[in-house]
């Protein structure tokens, strides 16, 4: 099937750093993608949802300048966590849209996941 | 707007042993809904899906089916492997008419751990 990956698997920072996150789908093109957090033992949580050449969406709550994304191909977005703070420690996952050759179908594929630490 | 909840776990079975995970939601319009599993270091992988009411869906020896009427859908599996512990997760795609048109929406995820 159709994989998912993203980059760094886990980081460790320093409050106040900033730390890119990249996600790559790497066997179809993904026009749309999806930024969730996931506290431990609590449920994965919808950040931003990501378009190829356009802004990012945001759900209520997302501060848009602290979680800045970019998806600038149809295989590429990134998620930039600006000035970090222990409070952002978290596991990110990103997911990627496959709307198949013929747009007919509509199935999402999650990464593995990246786990940030904010020192 | 739309909302999953998901058996709490952990859920610790012997092998071969009945496996039921409950799930309901309350969703605006007409959603989809999955079953995704996550095993240990790995990203989710869907398992199943449904699109519309009383459809079922089946893979690898797990069921579930659409129940409109009770907002439910249950994940089971009548014989478990040890090889089937991970986290499962109940989700709903918002579907046309729905205040969530197009996202998915998580349960709280239920740990399963089964022992030889």
């Amino acid at each position: 099937g159709a994989v998912v990956s993203q980059h760094p698997s886990w980081v460790i920072c320093k409050s106040g750093t900033s730390v890119k996150i990249e996600c790559r789908s790497l066997d179809f093109q993904a026009t749309t993608m999806f930024w969730y957090r996931q506290f431990p033992k609590q449920s994965l949580m919808l950040m931003a949802t990501s378009n190829e050449g356009s802004k990012a969406t945001y759900e209520q709550g997302v501060e848009k300048d602290k979680f800045l994304i970019n998806h600038a191909s149809l295989t590429l977005s990134t998620l930039t966590v600006t000035s970090a703070h222990p409070e952002d420690s978290s596991f990110y996952i990103c997911s990627a849209r496959d709307r198949g050759r013929d747009g007919r179908t509509d199935t999402q594929y999650f990464g593995p996941g990246t786990r940030l630490t904010v020192l | 707007g739309d909302s999953v909840t998901q058996m709490e776990g952990p859920v610790t079975l012997s092998e071969e042993a009945f496996l039921t995970i409950n799930c309901t939601y309350t969703a605006t319009g007409y959603p989809s809904l999955f079953w995704y599993v996550q095993y240990p270091g790995e990203g989710l992988q869907l398992l199943l899906k449904a699109t519309k009411a009383d459809d079922k869906g089946s893979n690898k020896g797990f069921e579930a089916t659409y129940r409109k009427e009770t907002t439910s859908f249950h994940l089971e599996k009548g014989s478990v492997q040890v090889s089937d512990s991970a986290v499962y997760f109940c989700a709903l795609r918002g579907g046309a008419g729905g205040t969530s048109y197009g996202k998915l929406t998580f349960g709280q995820g239920t740990i399963l751990t089964v022992h030889p």
